[in-house]
């Protein structure tokens, strides 16, 4: 079944506390991006990556790092976690293709709760 | 940069009634993608349609229309003979079209999301 993963699908943790959010992908897709959903604000675009080892910042990349040494995973790493980064996250893929427009394929969201 | 915006925080509707959803964009680009999501309870993000500015017919999916209007910028989201399980947060959002190499990266910008809860 094409889909995309994440783990942990819920997380409660302390401020300062590295933690890392996993993400896979097993339709090849050679995009794939991160989310943070809050209240009123929508889904806002934390970093992406367009193949391996290129990854550029979205809208709001503070506090956050990823990496993408294989196609299929796309790590969201906290090094140092603060209140306001509790939210809701998604990751997402999408292939390459000719003028964009393709859907997004999201994962099923972590809640990340940070104390 | 392009913004999106769903100025209805809320919506309800009773079942098997007509419901329509706003959003308007504001982009300096010709072309373009626009999209409809739902998020039912279970958090899933579900594709449920999509236009592409350069047509100009508007996009169906079975109950589910938009009408486009690109001068004004807006693209509202119709829903017919709406039933419970289309209770949901809905979510527009616009995708600038790449390039033909596809080496382009079209961001997805979504707008703050709309509530929307059928009643039986």
């Amino acid at each position: 079944e094409a889909q995309v993963t994440q783990n942990p699908r819920y997380l409660i943790t302390v401020t300062g506390k590295k933690l890392t959010v996993t993400c896979s992908q097993n339709m090849n897709h050679e995009y794939m991006s991160w989310y943070r959903q809050d209240p009123g604000l929508g889904l806002r675009q934390i970093y992406y990556s367009m193949n391996v080892e290129v990854t550029d910042k979205g809208d709001v990349p503070e506090g956050y790092k990823v990496s993408r040494k294989e196609k299929r995973n796309f790590p969201l790493i906290l090094e140092s976690p603060s209140p306001n980064q509790t939210s809701l996250y998604f990751c997402a893929s999408r292939p390459k293709t000719s003028f964009s427009g393709t859907k997004e394929y999201f994962g099923p969201g972590t809640r990340l709760t940070v104390l | 940069a392009q913004t999106v915006t769903q100025s209805q925080p809320e919506m309800s509707v009773q079942e098997a009634e007509t419901v329509t959803l706003s959003c308007t964009y504001d982009t300096s680009e010709n072309n373009y993608y626009l999209f409809w999501y739902k998020q039912p309870p279970s958090r899933q993000m579900i594709l449920v349609i999509r236009q592409e500015a350069y047509k100009q017919q508007n996009a169906t999916e079975n109950r589910f229309s938009v009408n486009f209007q690109k001068a004004a910028k807006s693209f509202s989201l119709k829903i017919s003979d709406s039933q419970l399980g289309d209770t949901a947060m809905y979510f527009c959002a616009f995708m600038k079209r790449g390039n033909a190499g596809g080496t382009s990266y079209g961001k997805l910008t979504f707008g703050q999301g709309t509530i929307l809860t059928v009643h039986p």
